[in-house]
C-alpha cells in the first residue's frame, strides 16, 4: 500500500524562525509535488520536482528531492505568518493522478 | 481570467439522500479531476475527466459517479449519503491528461447530519 508519510503532522513556531517539514514514502517517486492549503481554499502548488538531489527555491521556501527519490524535504527561512497552512506533498502517480500526503499543519505566531 | 468555480460553496445534507456537485474549468482546461478531502487528512483522488471520457477512477464506493460535459464542464454525484461523507470536495482543471498542471478550486464544504 502507497502511504505518502509528512511529519511532522502539527508545527507552531514564532516569526523570524526556520523550519523544516519532510515527506517520506517506502515507493519511489517519478516525480513530486508541493502545495499549500489555506483554510477554506484549495492546494495551490508550490513547486514541482523531478530530478533525484534536486533542489528548487522559490523565496524563502527551499526544496530538495532525495537522491534515490523517496523522500523530500521543505525549508522555511525566517517564517512568516503568511506562510501558516496545510502543507502537502504530492506523488504523480502512473495513472496520471495525485497521491496526497498526510499534511503538516503549519501556525506561525506573530 | 476566472480560475476553477465550484458550486455550492457549502452544502447540509441528510443521510440517505443524493447530492450533486458542480465545477467549471479554467477555459482552455480539458481535463477536471476530483478529490475528497476529509478533515485533517489529504486530498483523495476520485475521478478524472478527460475530453469528456473518464480516464481514471480512485478506490471509491459506485454510490460516487461524476460527468464531464461538452463545454468541459463537470458534475459529482453521490448517492445515498453516510455520515462519512461529510468533507471538502475538491474540483481540479488542466489543460492535458497529465497531472502536474492542476489548478485546485476552493471545494464545495459537505456536511451528511
Amino acid at each position: 500500500t502507497q502511504l505518502l508519510k509528512q511529519s511532522p503532522q502539527f508545527l507552531s513556531i514564532q516569526e523570524g524562525e526556520n523550519l523544516t517539514v519532510y515527506c517520506n514514502s517506502s515507493s519511489v517517486f517519478s516525480s513530486l509535488q508541493w502545495y499549500r492549503q489555506e483554510p477554506g481554499e484549495g492546494p495551490v502548488l508550490l513547486v514541482t520536482v523531478v530530478t533525484g538531489g534536486e533542489v528548487k527555491k522559490l523565496k524563502r521556501l527551499t526544496f530538495q528531492f532525495g537522491d534515490a527519490r523517496k523522500d523530500s524535504s521543505l525549508h522555511i527561512t525566517a517564517a512568516q505568518p503568511g506562510d501558516t497552512g496545510l502543507y502537502l506533498c504530492a506523488m504523480i502517480t502512473g495513472a496520471n493522478n495525485l497521491f496526497f500526503g498526510t499534511g503538516t499543519r503549519l501556525t506561525v505566531i506573530p | 481570467d476566472a480560475g476553477v468555480t465550484q458550486s455550492p460553496t457549502h452544502l447540509i445534507k441528510t443521510r440517505g439522500q443524493h447530492v450533486t456537485l458542480r465545477c467549471s474549468p479554467i477555459s482552455g482546461h480539458k481535463s477536471v479531476s476530483w478529490y475528497q478531502q476529509v478533515l485533517g487528512q489529504g486530498p483523495q483522488f476520485i475521478f478524472q475527466y478527460y475530453e469528456k471520457e473518464e480516464r481514471g477512477r480512485g478506490n471509491f464506493p459506485d454510490r460516487f459517479s461524476a460527468r464531464q460535459f461538452p463545454n468541459y464542464s463537470s458534475e459529482l454525484n453521490v448517492n445515498a449519503l453516510l455520515l462519512g461523507d461529510s468533507a471538502l470536495y475538491l474540483c481540479a482543471s488542466s489543460l492535458g491528461q497529465l497531472a502536474g498542471g492542476y489548478t485546485f478550486g476552493s471545494g464545495t464544504r459537505l456536511t451528511v447530519v
